[in-house]
């Protein structure tokens, strides 16, 4: 197992541009979790999903956002019409119980212009 | 509101020196991990304590749970420029779903 798989690595968008961001798990671990993280701050709490259900959604997440976990393995997240604000890089991680720490990929790093 | 703080915000260091950050909360924890990053990567464990007063050393940095599971300090020992990153305290809630993360510490260690 290589880890946590982030693909793209980086993305450059224009303002109301549709984009949409891939994980792979450590294929044992059955949480997902998704995070945003801005410069000088620590990772902001996105979603999550325990198998292929989606258990937790951050109230800071607007409808623009939307992620999915399909037969519980690979998860997906789009955002829509994308803003400015949106710019941020985006974190996805696995966890076998959530209170083991977190394995938590490369990143994509989002910048809409 | 900030459910983690993390202190100092910043600590630039010369090689050789040790150094403390701390990572407190109000809220009481049934495990806090510690996290380091590098710029353009995502965070990695580093360690994850669970028992309130729990010592954990992992080669020159100890960990250290508070009595209370409420707080934690990271003590790093003659530090070394490779240990220059972003440290990251991070606390979860047993039959919680997530991890609330601190701000960091942003570590620079000089030659």
């Amino acid at each position: 197992d290589t880890g946590v798989s982030q693909n793209p690595r980086h993305k450059i968008t224009k303002r109301g541009q549709n984009v949409t961001f891939r994980c792979d798990p450590i294929s044992e671990h059955n949480r997902l979790y998704w995070y945003r993280q801005t410069l000088g701050q620590g990772p902001e709490f996105l979603t999550y999903f325990q198998n292929e259900a989606q258990l937790e959604k951050s109230r800071l997440l607007s409808d623009r956002f939307s992620a999915e976990r399909p037969k519980g393995s690979f998860s997906t997240l789009e955002i829509q019409r994308t803003e400015q604000g949106d710019s941020a890089m985006y974190l996805c991680a696995s966890s076998l119980d959530g209170t083991d720490g977190y394995t938590f990929g490369s990143g994509t790093r989002l910048t809409v212009v | 509101t900030q459910l983690l703080e993390q202190s100092p915000q910043f600590l630039s260091i010369q090689e050789g020196e040790n150094l403390t950050v701390y990572c407190n909360s109000s809220s009481v924890f049934s495990s806090l991990q510690w996290y380091r990053q590098e710029p353009g990567e995502g965070p990695v464990l580093l360690v994850t304590v669970v028992t309130g007063g729990e010592v954990k050393k992992l080669k020159r940095l100890t960990f250290q749970f508070g009595d209370a599971r409420k707080d934690s300090s990271l003590h790093i020992t003659a530090a070394q420029p490779g240990d220059t990153g972003l440290y990251l305290c991070a606390g979860a809630y047993t039959n919680a779903g997530k991890s609330t993360f601190g701000d960091g510490t942003t570590l620079t260690v000089k030659p």
